[in-house]
């Protein structure tokens, strides 16, 4: 089942915050976030495989929280470079879904100057 | 390393016709995946093959898709006959072991419309 993303788009001017969230209806095993820019492939950004697990890359950020089924990405003094979809893929611990990541609809961040 | 090789960039044809996307992975990975990209679908996992076996192929759409691995190195996603329905960006991804460690590499991508 397809996990849900929200909020659906943001608009920032640079420097400032974002955070998008991904949830599941069913128990995550891991967590895998993709930025995509316009007319490009998705690209990885980080890997979450536990429960209340952060991880970061410069300024952008991410947390798993097992309980709530949920991960969110922490996006920091924004750059123009950010502007882009962001995918949440998730695994779970059902068996039904090792090996293969489902991907959210997306996020469409868009900074402006 | 050439990364994630995709052939046709763009493919253009008429219903009815057979299309043919190819991928080569990166050299070592023993796990590829073929997806579609819609605005209306998202990202769809059509099917994926590890060490060129087909392990799950329940997102290709209908018979008229078919997939193949004949070796490391090489995959082919076909449609016969194609549809005007079947336009979407085709997205070969390849990733070596196991999905909780390793991230996926995509490829460029494949924007198929069918007219």
């Amino acid at each position: 089942q397809q996990p849900v993303q929200s909020p659906q788009a943001v608009i920032l001017r640079e420097g400032e915050d974002a955070v998008i969230n991904c949830s599941s209806s069913k128990a995550l095993y891991s967590v895998h976030w993709y930025r995509q820019k316009h007319g490009e492939a998705p690209v990885f950004l980080m890997i979450l495989l536990k429960g209340g697990e952060q991880k970061g890359h410069e300024k952008i950020s991410a947390s798993f929280n097992e309980k709530k089924q949920q991960s969110s990405l922490y996006l920091t003094a924004s750059q123009l470079s950010y502007s882009g979809t962001y995918f949440c893929g998730t695994e779970h611990l059902d068996g039904t879904s090792y090996g293969k990541l489902t991907f959210g609809q997306g996020t469409i961040l868009t900074v402006h100057p | 390393d050439a990364g994630v090789i995709q052939s046709p960039r763009h493919e253009v044809t008429e219903m009815g016709q057979e299309v043919t996307l190819r991928c080569k992975p990166i050299s070592g990975h023993d796990y590829l995946f073929w997806y579609r990209q819609t605005m209306m679908r998202g990202l769809e996992l059509l099917i994926y093959f590890n060490n060129n076996v087909p392990i799950d192929d329940s997102g290709m759409p209908e018979d008229r898709f078919s997939a193949k691995m004949p070796n490391a190195s090489f995959s082919t996603l076909k449609i016969q006959p194609s549809e005007p329905r079947d336009s979407a960006v085709y997205f070969c991804a390849s990733r070596f072991g196991q999905s909780s460690y390793n991230e996926q590499f995509f490829g460029p991508g494949t924007r198929l419309t069918v007219l």
